[in-house]
This record gives structure tokens, C-alpha cells and sequence, in this order.
């Protein structure tokens, strides 16, 4: 049972470079979400999904876009990417009530 | 809206040593309450959670936290601590009609030989 796997581990891009991280889970939940955790923020929610082609946003959505085409999968899209979005990114899903489970996060650099 | 606040950034504690971290949130609906634990360069992990019931909540490695209404806090807390212990600590708080998650900023765990 692998959980929530998150690709790539780290990447390093340059300023207005676009990219996907890639995030999917093997254990039917129909909640999925993305977090960027900054030193000193804790956890800030990015965009989140409660099924197959719904999404919303989050705290924090300026510069991503995401979409829900299967359960399994939870892409997240930097259109353009700024320094400001140098962060580390974390996919969690969830059943309808329950506890988040995270992938191992994807460290992202934008020069 | 709801906000959790973790009163301290950094509790430094010797080994063997026990520990409290802080965690108060601000409002008095009823709530879900989860502890999580990061390990350096991991993803986050469930430590415990309350949903109902009993309001002391134990939880894997030995920790444990207590539910207080009254004072709107969550603390964690360990007898003893060990090196292995040494992580950031989260804690998170649900509304039961809202199911998002509202995030403290964490406490990192220093064990001192």
C-alpha cells in the first residue's frame, strides 16, 4: 500500500518557468489537498478537492491552478513560477472524516 | 474564524526529561483535535487525534493530550522524553461541520543529551 505519492522530490526552477507536481493515492479518498509549508507559517493550504472534477481553493491559491480528473490523481500547476513560491509542498488525502495522510513532500527552488 | 495558536516555537527539554507543548484554539464550537508529527525532511504523521469521547487521548511513541473546553487547549504532552523524539510538532483543529483543517505553526522538539 503505497499512500500518497508525490513526484518530483525536489526541482529547481528558473523565474516564469511553468511546472506540475504530481500527487496520487492508492486508498479511494475522496478528499485530497495541497499544503506549502514556509519556516515559522505551519501548514497553508493551497487548493483542495472533495471528489473526482471538483476543486477549491484554498488559503493561499494566487500562481496555482489544480484539477480532479480521476480519485487517484491531485495535479498541482505553477503557471509562472516567482522566488516567492520557493517552498515545500505537501499532498495529504483524507476520507469523508478522518485523519490527513501527507506524502513525503516535493522541495521546490525558484531562482 | 477558527485559529490555533502554539504558544512556543521552540521547547528545548533533556533527554529522559518530560515535556508539554502548548496548543490553544479560539473557538468554543464543538471540534475535531489532531496532533501531527514531522521528523526532519519527512512528511507530516498522525500522533493522536480526539473526536469525542474520553477527553485524554493517547497516542503512538508515548505521547498523550488532553482535551479542555473550557480552556480551548489541546497540549501534548510525554512522561520521558527520547532523542528519537526530536521533530516538529503540529497541532490542527476541525470544526465537525467544517472538515478543513486550521493549522498551528508548530513547535519544534529540542532533546538535549
Amino acid at each position: 500500500n503505497a499512500g500518497v505519492t508525490q513526484t518530483p522530490k525536489f526541482q529547481v526552477l528558473k523565474t516564469g518557468q511553468s511546472m506540475t507536481l504530481q500527487c496520487a493515492q492508492d486508498m479511494n479518498h475522496e478528499y485530497m489537498s495541497w499544503y506549502r509549508q514556509d519556516p515559522g507559517m505551519g501548514l497553508r493550504l493551497i487548493h483542495y478537492s472533495v471528489g473526482a472534477g471538483i476543486t477549491d481553493q484554498g488559503e493561499v491559491p494566487n500562481g496555482y491552478n489544480v484539477s480532479r480528473s480521476t480519485t487517484e490523481d491531485f495535479p498541482l500547476r505553477l503557471l509562472s513560477a516567482a522566488p516567492s513560491q520557493t517552498s515545500v509542498y505537501f499532498c495529504a488525502s483524507r476520507p469523508v472524516t478522518g485523519e490527513l495522510f501527507f506524502g513525503e513532500g516535493s522541495r521546490l527552488t525558484v531562482l | 474564524a477558527q485559529s490555533v495558536t502554539q504558544l512556543d516555537s521552540q521547547v528545548p527539554v533533556f533527554e529522559e526529561a518530560p515535556v508539554e507543548l502548548r496548543c490553544n484554539y479560539s473557538s468554543s464550537v464543538s471540534v475535531y483535535l489532531f496532533w501531527y508529527v514531522q521528523y526532519p525532511n519527512q512528511g507530516l504523521q498522525l500522533l493522536l487525534k480526539y473526536l469525542s469521547g474520553s477527553t485524554l487521548v493517547k497516542g503512538i511513541n508515548g505521547f498523550e493530550a488532553e482535551f479542555n473546553k473550557s480552556q480551548t487547549s489541546f497540549h501534548l504532552r510525554k512522561p520521558s522524553v527520547h532523542i528519537s523524539d526530536t521533530a516538529e510538532y503540529f497541532c490542527a483543529v476541525s470544526d465537525v461541520s467544517n472538515y478543513q483543517l486550521i493549522w498551528g505553526a508548530g513547535t519544534k522538539l529540542i532533546i538535549k543529551p
